[in-house]
């Protein structure tokens, strides 16, 4: 069976705080993709990943294929940062499974 | 990065009546389009998968007569919500997939369309 875990479900941080949102999935993947999906609903890709790590500002995203794992990584946080963060993984049948996604709130 | 649009991003509509959402892919030849829904506080569900100039593959569950699908170029996929009804209010979201080398591809997301049905 296919399934994407995510975790935590709800995150509250302080505006400056390391945060770190974990993704867990089942079966072998071809891509994991971490999404952003703003209040009103719109959503933007970060990243897509298949292997390693990928950067951009103040975003890090990691994979662990073995343990079939990814985290999500947002430094120095800020209010703007506040919004529902969700694992997308395609896996190799080509079927794409979502996570639950994680609500994060940044405090000023 | 390429830009998928949806139109419109809001729709109100009487029980009843039919609504086309469509979704553009802008400055990219999509080679595959998705479209998804998502319930409040829930994650997102993929409804079908959509290749230009064939038919949509619907997921599990999902009616093809009630949602119907028109893929009619590299850059339009349109979903039309027939005889709609209030359970059929949700956000609906569109992605675009494109090829960008051999067997690697990347998928965007429209911004979303939000039905609400009367």
């Amino acid at each position: 069976k296919n399934e994407v875990e995510q975790s935590p479900q709800n995150l509250t941080a302080q505006e400056g705080e390391f945060i770190t949102i974990n993704c867990s999935y089942s079966v072998g993947i071809s891509a994991l993709h971490w999404l952003q999906q703003h209040p009103g609903g719109g959503i933007v890709s970060l990243f897509m990943l298949s292997s390693g790590k990928k950067k951009h500002g103040r975003l890090i995203a990691t994979i662990n294929i073995q343990e079939k794992h990814s985290s999500l990584h947002i430094t120095a946080s800020h209010p703007r940062d506040s919004a529902v963060y969700i694992c997308a993984v395609r896996f190799t049948g080509n079927q794409f499974y979502f996570g639950t996604g994680t609500s994060l709130t940044v405090i000023p | 990065g390429a830009v998928v649009s949806q139109h419109p991003s809001r729709v109100i509509c009487k029980s009843g009546t039919s609504v086309k959402i469509e979704c553009r892919s802008l400055d990219f030849q999509a080679t595959t389009m998705f479209w998804y829904r998502q319930f409040p506080k829930k994650s997102l569900m993929l409804m079908a998968t959509s290749n230009e100039g064939s038919k949509a593959t619907y997921e599990q569950g999902v009616e093809k007569d009630k949602f119907l699908i028109n893929h009619a170029s590299l850059t339009l996929s349109t979903l039309t919500v027939t005889s709609a009804h209030p359970e059929d209010s949700s956000f609906y979201i569109c992605s675009a997939r494109v090829l960008i080398a051999d067997s690697y591809n990347e998928q965007f997301f429209g911004p979303g369309t939000r039905l609400t049905v009367l």
